[in-house]
């Protein structure tokens, strides 16, 4: 069956540290992957896009990758800061793009 | 542009009765989607429309919900009749397929059957 598994324990952190969140998938072939984050109460607003092409995207504090390989995601934001505080959610396609598909999301906590 | 509108904000009904959200999504946007978010299913998707059409309807639940796009600037979501297993939060997002993959999501209705 199909899945994408972002770890459901919540990640909590040092204001400064870097934090690394995961997403792996199964049975799917997506042409792009995105990270999402969402502040309670609030819609998820989009943060980055990966494409299969690509190894790794950066964004100010941000940085992605994507391995297609091993089926994986990795979503780091260096020098954190309590303001990151949400949760990521990640999302692929599964019908070339119209189709999206969210994981769980993790929860990361950073404290000051 | 305002983004993503969605409305109510916040639906309280009894179980029986029908439930109309409603969206308004990104002007010169060409897909929208809906989506239910719980703790225990997270974000689900429920359908999705491209260029008014719906594409995939197979996330709905059961008979009971429907969805229509009318036109470009406007969509429905209805139950009828609601049950208590309804009560999440119902997001709608739109994007511009084809140019530019990202969902912008609106603020969600938060609907609670009792």
């Amino acid at each position: 069956s199909q899945k994408i598994e972002q770890n459901s324990e919540a990640l909590n952190i040092q204001e400064g540290k870097t934090a690394t969140l995961t997403c792996n998938y199964t049975n799917y072939s997506p042409a792009y992957l995105q990270w999402y984050r969402q502040d309670p109460g609030r819609g998820p607003v989009f943060l980055l896009l990966i494409r299969e092409n690509e190894k790794e995207k950066r964004k100010e504090r941000l940085k992605v990758t994507f391995d297609t390989t091993l089926k994986q995601s990795l979503f780091h934001i260096t020098a954190s800061q309590p303001a990151d505080s949400a949760t990521y959610l990640c999302a692929l396609d599964n019908t070339g793009g119209f189709k999206t598909i969210f994981g769980a999301g993790t929860r990361l906590f950073v404290k000051a | 542009d305002a983004g993503v509108i969605q409305s109510p904000r916040h639906e309280v009904t009894e179980m029986g009765q029908e439930v109309t959200l409603r969206c308004k999504p990104i002007s010169g946007h060409n897909s929208l989607f809906w989506y239910r978010q719980t703790m225990m299913r997270g974000l689900e998707l429920l359908i999705y429309f491209n260029n008014n059409v719906p594409i995939d309807d197979s996330g709905m639940p059961e008979d009971r919900f429907s969805a229509k796009m009318p036109n470009a600037s406007f969509s429905t979501l209805k139950i009828q009749p609601s049950e208590p297993r309804d009560s999440a939060v119902y997001f709608c997002a739109s994007s511009s397929q084809g140019t530019d993959e990202k969902l912008f999501f609106g603020s969600g209705t938060q609907l609670s059957v009792l």
